[in-house]
């Protein structure tokens, strides 16, 4: 399974476009990528996932370059509940390895 | 239509006692897995069951065991408790057996404190 590298943490003001950028440099030809959005003491929601180039829904997009070793995660217009731990995960298995993920604060 | 449920949401135990989590897959959905997040860290992998059979098992003591019934509803055992087993127990489920895009969906999670 691909590892996956994230910032840590990230700080942003309520209104701005956020992107969190997951390196998978070993990422294999049938993996997809996927992110979750977990808050404190609840299980991770599903956010976005994507095979190649770009994927919008209501919530966010998905851009990945064409060498797939990357991807961004963005979020248009953030507000404070938007808070949270971010995960950028890539397999095609049934075994999801999560990394420390991305800490996301919103500030007012 | 309902998310993955578990039960209970919390549960408060001492140490050398037995527990047994519960889990609902969504409906149609035919694979379980488990996962232990410890505060502050990512989940980690427990086991994944798949038309009730066995599919993946992560690094874990044989201390933790599960199953899954027919109708696709999963539990997770665990034995001997010891205090480094307090922590948010998920569960998950997808369609499949997690090819291609077959997203994994989590369920709010059993809140275990080991006293």
């Amino acid at each position: 399974l691909a590892k996956t590298t994230q910032p840590i943490s990230m700080d942003s003001y309520e209104g701005q476009e956020v992107n969190i950028t997951c390196s998978h440099n070993n990422i294999a030809t049938n993996d997809y990528i996927t992110w979750y959005q977990q808050f404190p003491s609840q299980g991770p929601r599903f956010i976005i996932q994507g095979y190649k180039t770009k994927v919008t829904n209501e919530v966010a997009s998905l851009f990945i370059p064409a060498d797939r070793k990357s991807s961004t995660l963005s979020l248009p217009r953030v507000s404070l509940s938007d808070t949270a731990v971010y995960y950028c995960l890539v397999g095609d298995s049934y075994k999801l390895i999560f990394g420390s993920g991305t800490r996301l604060l919103v500030r007012p | 239509d309902a998310g993955v449920t578990q039960s209970p949401t919390h549960l408060i135990k001492t140490r050398g006692q037995h527990v047994t989590l519960r889990c609902s897959p969504i409906s149609g959905h035919k694979s379980v897995s488990w996962y232990q997040q410890v505060l502050g860290q990512g989940p980690q992998f427990i086991f994944q069951y798949y038309e009730k059979e066995e599919r993946g098992r992560g690094n874990f003591p044989d201390r933790f065991s599960a199953r899954q019934f027919p109708n696709y509803s999963s539990e997770l055992n665990v034995n001997a408790l010891l205090l480094g087993d307090s922590a948010l127990y998920l569960c998950a489920s997808r369609m499949g057996q997690g090819v291609g895009a077959d997203t994994q969906y989590f369920g709010p999670g059993t809140r275990l404190t080991v006293l």
